[in-house]
C-alpha cells in the first residue's frame, strides 16, 4: 500500500513534443504530491507539486494532472526541449511532522533535438 | 537557497569496511534523510530523523545506522560494508511546518559509494 507506480520506465520523444508520465498508488491518506526532476551528476530537485483538492496544477511548460478517485496523477511537459532530458521522480507522502516521502522507481526522458 | 553537502562524490572501500558518509545541511531544517538511489528501484528510504539524537527506520535499515548529534548534521554508517551496498547514496533534508504545509525534500548531489 505504501507503493508507488510509475510508467514508463523511459520514454525518447521529439523537440516540441509532449512527454507524459504516469503514476499511481493505493494508499488513499497520502494528500501531497510532488515531481522530482534528476540530471545526471546531480540530487533529485523539486519541480512541481499537487494537493489532492485540485485536479491540476500548471507551472511553466509542466503541468500536473490528477485523478483522485482512480488514485493516479501524470507529468505533462509541454514544448518539450534537449534540456528537459533528465530522470523524472513522482512522489507521495502523508501531511505529518515526518515528511515521510515514497518515491516512483523513475523514468529517463530524452527529447531529441 | 538550500545547501545539502554530501562530503564525498565517490568513494572507494572494501568488504568488512566501517564506512561513514556525512551531510551537512544550512537551512536549519528538522528533517533529514539518507536514500539509497539503484536503477530501475528508485529512491528506497533507509533512515530519518525528525529532531537531534532522534531516528527512525526506513524501508531498508538492515546494514545501516545513523547518527545526528547536531541538527544540522546526519550521518549515514555501514557498520561492516558489503558488496550489496555499492549503490548511489542521497541525502535529503526538509522544514516542518503546522499542519497542512508539506515540505519538499531538498537533496545533496549524492555520494557514489563503490565497495570491493
Amino acid at each position: 500500500q505504501q507503493q508507488v507506480k510509475q510508467s514508463p520506465q523511459s520514454l525518447i520523444v521529439q523537440k516540441g513534443g509532449i512527454p507524459i508520465i504516469n503514476c499511481a498508488y493505493e494508499n488513499t491518506a497520502f494528500d501531497y504530491f510532488p515531481w522530482y526532476q534528476q540530471f545526471p551528476g546531480k540530487g533529485p530537485a523539486l519541480l512541481i507539486a499537487i494537493r489532492p483538492d485540485v485536479s491540476e496544477k500548471k507551472e511553466g511548460r509542466f503541468t500536473i494532472s490528477f485523478n483522485k478517485s482512480a488514485k493516479q496523477f501524470s507529468l505533462h511537459i509541454m514544448d518539450s526541449q534537449p534540456g528537459d532530458s533528465a530522470t523524472y521522480f513522482c512522489a507521495a507522502t502523508i501531511d505529518n511532522y515526518g515528511q515521510n516521502f515514497v518515491f516512483g522507481p523513475g523514468t529517463r526522458l530524452s527529447v531529441l533535438p | 537557497d538550500v545547501k545539502v553537502t554530501q562530503s564525498s562524490r565517490y568513494l572507494v572501500k572494501r568488504t568488512g569496511e566501517k564506512v561513514f558518509l556525512e551531510c551537512v545541511q544550512d537551512m536549519d531544517h528538522e528533517n533529514m534523510f539518507w536514500y539509497r538511489q539503484d536503477p530501475g528501484l528508485g529512491l528506497r528510504l533507509i533512515y530519518f530523523s525528525y529532531d537531534v539524537k532522534m531516528k527512525e527506520k526506513g524501508d531498508i535499515p538492515e546494514g545501516y545506522s545513523v547518527s545526528r548529534e547536531k541538527k544540522e548534521r546526519f550521518s549515514l554508517i555501514l557498520e561492516s560494508a558489503s558488496t550489496n551496498q555499492t549503490s548511489m547514496y542521497l541525502c535529503a533534508s526538509s522544514s516542518t511546518l503546522s499542519r497542512g504545509g508539506n515540505q519538499p525534500q531538498h537533496f545533496g548531489d549524492g555520494t557514489r559509494l563503490s565497495i570491493l
